[in-house]
């Protein structure tokens, strides 16, 4: 299988809101609901802020937000923030194994 | 609270086998969770490399498959990950992690620690 594509890049001002894509194909992000992102800042473990295609874990704003489209997902953050600059993966069970998107720099300008 | 700690070489030969460990606190190994490794080779991605749950057989990905090997430890609360027939292409930052098998998504990071595979 191969990985999950992600846009290498995406930017936005204070208060703006983007989105960040994750396309997969009908054996793994179409195909199970199970679909996660996580935030990476330089130097850091990876952080889980969303799970199961929309489900914030406790403590994540709520101004993260995701859904899913048949084989793509897709994450939002609104009123951007500067500490929202990091690194995104999204993840997606595959039913043999897991895969992971090759992540998207979150610049905020 | 969970936490993981990765412990073990930072350097490996070419053809050698890296070894790490994960110490588990805050929680039980044998609790009604999986256990898993992840990668991220430097400047890249991150990368699912296997997972074992308490009792049952591992799950490995398929590209690893013929060299990984997990194994769980729960006299000392913490899960291993070998990997055979090293090259450069495995230098990376290893993560233990904590899988939530319901839901397929990893909750809890180890810090991370740096592998080299050189001579």
């Amino acid at each position: 299988q191969s990985a999950l594509t992600q846009p290498a890049s995406v930017s936005g001002s204070p208060g703006q809101s983007i989105t960040i894509s994750c396309t997969g194909t009908s054996s793994d992000v179409g195909k199970y609901n199970l679909v996660s992102w996580y935030q990476q800042h330089p130097g850091k473990a990876p952080k889980l802020v969303i799970y199961e295609v929309s489900q914030r874990p406790s403590g994540i704003s709520s101004r993260f937000s995701a859904s899913k489209s048949d084989n793509t997902a897709s994450l939002t953050i609104s009123g951007l923030q500067s500490e929202d600059e990091a690194e995104y993966f999204c993840c997606s069970y595959a039913g043999s194994t897991t895969l992971f998107g090759g992540g998207t720099k979150v610049t905020v300008l | 609270q969970v936490q993981l700690q990765e412990s073990g070489p930072g350097l490996v030969k070419p053809s050698g086998t890296l070894s790490l460990t994960c110490a588990v606190s805050g929680g039980s190994i044998s609790s009604n969770n999986w256990w898993g490794w992840v990668r991220q080779p430097p400047g890249k991605g991150l990368e699912f490399i296997g997972e074992i749950y308490h009792s049952l057989s591992p799950n490995y990905s398929p590209s690893l498959k013929s060299r990984v090997t997990i194994s769980v430890d729960r006299s000392k609360n913490e899960f291993s990950l070998k990997l055979t027939s090293v090259t450069a292409a495995d230098t990376a930052v290893y993560y233990c992690v904590r899988v939530i098998s319901y839901g397929r998504f990893f909750d809890y990071w180890g810090q991370g620690t740096p592998v080299t595979v050189s001579s």
